[in-house]
């Protein structure tokens, strides 16, 4: 099976910061990748898929990209609204699989 | 608009068995893959299980499989998720979700989620 491992596993910005978070693959995976959010107490949100695509009504500042086995979730300006766990997972092929997180907090 | 609603968890002791529901509403139910996602206490997601619009297909975790059993009525709008035997490592607030298409994709819309707590 396919490992997904994030990084950092958690990390704090300060407001306005752009912040990068890390999936790998263990395998290549094109860009069957999505990228979801949770809030504290909250249900994860969808964020990205195809890697880069960004689903609807999701703010600009967030965008994704990679391809193959190395992707990225940006955050452009880091807002207080955005701390949250993201999580990845890849979809080509089953069993589906999500990283282990990445938490942000805010400095 | 799209609205997932959980029910069925709850205390129960190990070894016993437990079915949940997830009734859907605001789109056709009937043409969307599902899936059930579990999250632990203070970890991470964990996917459990998918179902095609019609049923036809059903995927599994390796951790799950031949414990659980993914299921759907059409008819009702709802999807389920059988457990059995089941441990303290199944403690978890369990997730309905709608996949975008009939083949497992991603997970799209998601349910508040049902807490099953297995204590003795």
């Amino acid at each position: 099976d396919i490992q997904m491992t994030q990084s950092p596993s958690s990390l704090s910005a300060s407001v306005g910061d752009r912040v990068t978070i890390t999936c790998r693959a263990s395998q290549g995976i094109s860009n069957y990748l999505a990228w979801y959010q949770q809030k504290p107490g909250k249900v994860p949100k969808l964020l990205i898929y195809a890697a880069s695509t960004l689903q609807s009504g999701v703010p600009s500042r967030f965008s994704g990209s990679g391809s193959g086995t190395d992707f990225n979730l940006t955050i452009s300006s880091l807002q207080p609204e955005d701390i949250a766990t993201y999580y990845c997972q890849k979809y080509k092929g089953v069993p589906l699989t999500f990283g282990g997180g990445t938490k942000v907090e805010i400095k | 608009q799209v609205q997932l609603v959980e029910s069925g968890g709850g205390v129960v002791q190990p070894g016993r068995s437990l079915r949940l529901s997830c009734a859907a509403s605001g789109f056709t139910f009937k043409t969307y893959g599902m899936h059930w996602v579990r999250q632990a206490p203070g970890k991470g997601l964990e996917w459990l299980a998918f179902i095609s619009y019609d049923a036809t297909n059903k995927y599994y975790a390796d951790s799950v499989k031949g414990r659980f059993t993914i299921s759907r009525d059409n008819s009702k709008n709802t999807l389920y998720l059988q457990i059995n035997s089941l441990t303290t490592e199944d403690t978890a607030v369990y997730f309905c979700a709608k996949d975008p298409n009939w083949e497992p994709l991603y997970l799209d819309d998601w349910g508040q989620g049902t807490l099953v707590t297995v204590s003795s």
